[in-house]
């Protein structure tokens, strides 16, 4: 099977701008999660969707948002961009929820985000 | 906050040698997970403990869970350069959410 994938792989934004990133789960996962990595705050979890719907929901602003599509597809969307937005964001896809014994998260390589 | 915390930070050792980090966590979980990172890359799974596990292998991996002291340990055998990475403890609850520790950054020298 392929494995998550994201897209943009590095983003470039001016603050005060909106960005919009995507991340394709493995075939068959319906869960899709999204976590900010920064240096000083290390992984941080943003929030979970499962069948459309959002499940968990991190401590972040409601700058922060996301929806997933029926193909189990997700975005996430940054509006207002912040300097402190800067990081590294990834996605994780699992087949938990779905009957699976295990919820292994598997990551895509994650979008690199710089605002200037 | 429930993240957990890994311990050391940072760790340097020699190609041959063991590694071991360890990781402590706040509130009860239904497993807990480890997880490899290269530099700036995203996060491989390497190997999940349950909760009524105590012990478990895979490969040179050797991770232990002690849930009355609510900490793991991850051990490394026979260390290699391509083992240069962070490492990172992920604990799962009841909840679904995952916690993901601060990380341990191990340095394999040639």
């Amino acid at each position: 099977k392929a494995g998550v994938t994201q897209t943009p792989r590095y983003l470039i934004k001016t603050r005060g701008q909106q960005v919009t990133l995507s991340c394709s789960p493995i075939s068959g996962h319906r869960s899709v999660s999204w976590y900010q990595q920064t240096p000083g705050q290390g992984l941080q979890f943003l929030f979970e969707y499962f069948s459309e719907t959002q499940r968990n929901k991190g401590n972040f602003p409601g700058r922060f948002s996301g929806r997933q599509f029926s193909n189990s597809r997700s975005e996430m969307n940054v509006s207002t961009l912040e300097l402190g937005d800067s990081a590294l964001y990834l996605c994780a896809s699992s087949s938990r929820g779905s009957g699976a014994r295990t919820d292994t998260q598997y990551f895509g390589p994650g979008t690199r985000l710089t605002v200037l | 906050s429930q993240q957990g915390e890994e311990d050391p930070q940072a760790l340097s050792i020699q190609e041959g040698e063991n590694a071991t980090m360890n990781c402590s966590y706040k509130t009860s979980i239904n497993n807990l997970q480890w997880y490899r990172q290269n530099s700036g890359r995203g996060l491989v799974h390497l190997i999940l403990i349950r909760s009524n596990e105590r012990e478990k292998h895979s490969g040179r991996l050797r991770v232990t869970l002690d849930t009355s002291k609510k900490s793991s340990s991850l051990l490394i055998t026979a260390s290699r350069a391509a083992d240069t990475a962070s490492y990172f403890c992920a604990t799962s609850n009841t909840g679904n959410q995952f916690y993901f520790g601060t990380g341990t950054s191990l340095t394999v020298i040639p």
